[in-house]
């Protein structure tokens, strides 16, 4: 069984500074990686995926992720934060196509929020 | 690209009623799921479909039962809502050959 560790709920950064959203994960085979965004009342869109290949993933609106295996994590940057992104963050972690009976295991979340 | 709609984006019940939550999307994926997501506690999956008709428990099946009679549409059902039922419900798809899902809006429901 695969598990989603992420460090602080609440996370508050100025703006412009570097956002940092810390994932952990655990899993038995190889993993596939998401980052999620939810801004308030809405659904979660896909901000980046790791699936194979170049552990540096680029995303949409400045994010980027480096899966790095040897220290099982998958943590979320930004170099400069934009009013924009408040919002929550989650990180989830797959063991196969199309999810499967498990779906997607997510871990809590961290709301980000960006100082003026 | 992939719409995933979901009928209703608020609804308030009583408890003992019978609810149900629709779900849509128009991109042909064979996988279809619910969650609920609860502060603090994340996304907890309920139910999965991976056909018409088929469909395996998650991890908090108890209380809810699903329904997926067309591809396109997978319905979540609550026999007799509970105030612990109260929460936040999203429907996500994704091919059974990709990995990230789509979700919908998302339905808060309000059991009182």
């Amino acid at each position: 069984a695969q598990s989603v560790t992420q460090l602080g709920s609440h996370v508050s950064v100025s703006e412009g500074a570097l956002v940092l959203l810390r994932c952990n994960y655990s899993s038995s085979v190889p993993p596939y990686l998401f980052w999620y965004v939810q801004y308030p009342n809405q659904g979660l869109q896909l901000l980046l995926k790791y699936t194979t290949g170049a552990t540096l993933v680029k995303g949409i609106n400045g994010f980027e992720a480096e899966f790095k295996k040897s220290e099982t994590s998958f943590h979320l940057t930004k170099p400069s934060a934009h009013m924009s992104d408040a919002a929550e963050y989650f990180c989830a972690v797959s063991d196969r196509p199309g999810g499967g009976a498990d779906g997607l295991t997510f871990g809590k979340g961290t709301h980000l929020i960006i100082q003026p | 690209d992939v719409k995933v709609t979901q009928s209703s984006r608020y609804l308030v019940k009583r408890t003992g009623e019978k609810v149900f939550l629709e779900c849509v999307q128009d991109m042909d994926h064979e996988n279809m799921f619910w969650y609920r997501q609860d502060p603090g506690l994340g996304l907890r999956l309920i139910y999965f479909s991976y056909d018409v008709k088929m469909k395996e428990k998650g991890d908090i099946p108890e209380g809810y039962s699903v329904s997926r009679e067309k591809k396109e549409r997978f319905s979540l059902i609550l026999e007799s809502a509970s105030t612990n039922q109260t929460s936040m419900y999203l429907c996500a798809t994704t091919r059974q050959t990709t990995y990230e899902q789509y979700f919908g809006p998302g339905t808060r429901l309000t059991v009182t």
